[in-house]
């Protein structure tokens, strides 16, 4: 059982690059999320997809931009990285709200340069 | 609006000591509350949640936690401790009536043998 799988594990890019992370889960969620994870701050959601063909902004939206692709997959773009873009990333997905169980995937260490 | 608190950043037990994590919460209706464990490079694994009934909850790999309204807590808590248990864990408070979950920023364990 795959789960919830996320592509690429580490990337490092120069300031200005721009740079797509990708997401697929095999459980028939409706449900998709991206968070980034920086210290001392917990796990904040950038965006979610709380169904096919329909995106939503989360509580840092900024710099962003997401597709959903079809109901496995959910990407993040990055169109022009910034430094402050430097985080740990999270794509999750849950049936059909984060308030029922969420799946992570393992996660994509991303560093802007 | 929603906040979770987690007052200890880092802990660290002797393995078979007893363990207990404090968050505490800020909503104004009964609230929504989920304990997360990360391990080192993995994304986030549900361990427990609480959303009405009982206020004890049992989880996986022996973790349990309370939900004391009057002091708006939600400890989470483990007998012994075992060296695998060392991880980062979460709480997390959302609410029945909106797809919004706010996570605390996280107390890092560590396991003495």
């Amino acid at each position: 059982n795959a789960g919830v799988t996320q592509t690429p594990k580490f990337q490092v890019l120069k300031t200005g690059q721009s740079m797509t992370l990708q997401c697929a889960q095999d459980m028939n969620h409706n449900s998709m999320y991206w968070y980034r994870q920086d210290p001392g701050m917990g796990l904040r959601l950038i965006y979610y997809s709380a169904s096919e063909g329909t995106t939503d902004k989360g509580e840092v939206p900024n710099g962003y931009n997401v597709s959903r692709l079809n109901k496995r997959e959910f990407s993040l773009r990055l169109e022009s990285a910034a430094p402050s873009q430097t985080s740990v990333y999270f794509c999750a997905s849950s049936g059909r709200s984060q308030n029922e169980k969420l799946f992570f995937g393992s996660g994509t260490q991303l560093s802007v340069l | 609006a929603q906040s979770v608190t987690q007052p200890d950043i880092h802990i660290t037990v002797s393995e078979g000591a007893s363990l207990e994590l404090r968050c505490n919460y800020s909503y104004g209706a009964t609230p929504y509350l989920f304990w997360y464990v990360q391990s080192p490079g993995q994304g986030l694994q549900l361990l427990l949640k609480y959303f009405s009934g009982d206020t004890l909850v049992q989880g996986i790999k022996g973790f349990e936690a309370e939900f004391k309204r009057s002091q708006s807590s939600f400890n989470l808590r483990k007998p012994s401790v075992h060296w695998s248990d060392a991880a980062e864990y979460f709480c997390a408070v959302g609410s029945y009536n909106t797809d919004k979950l706010i996570f605390g920023t996280g107390t890092r364990l560590q396991v003495f043998p």
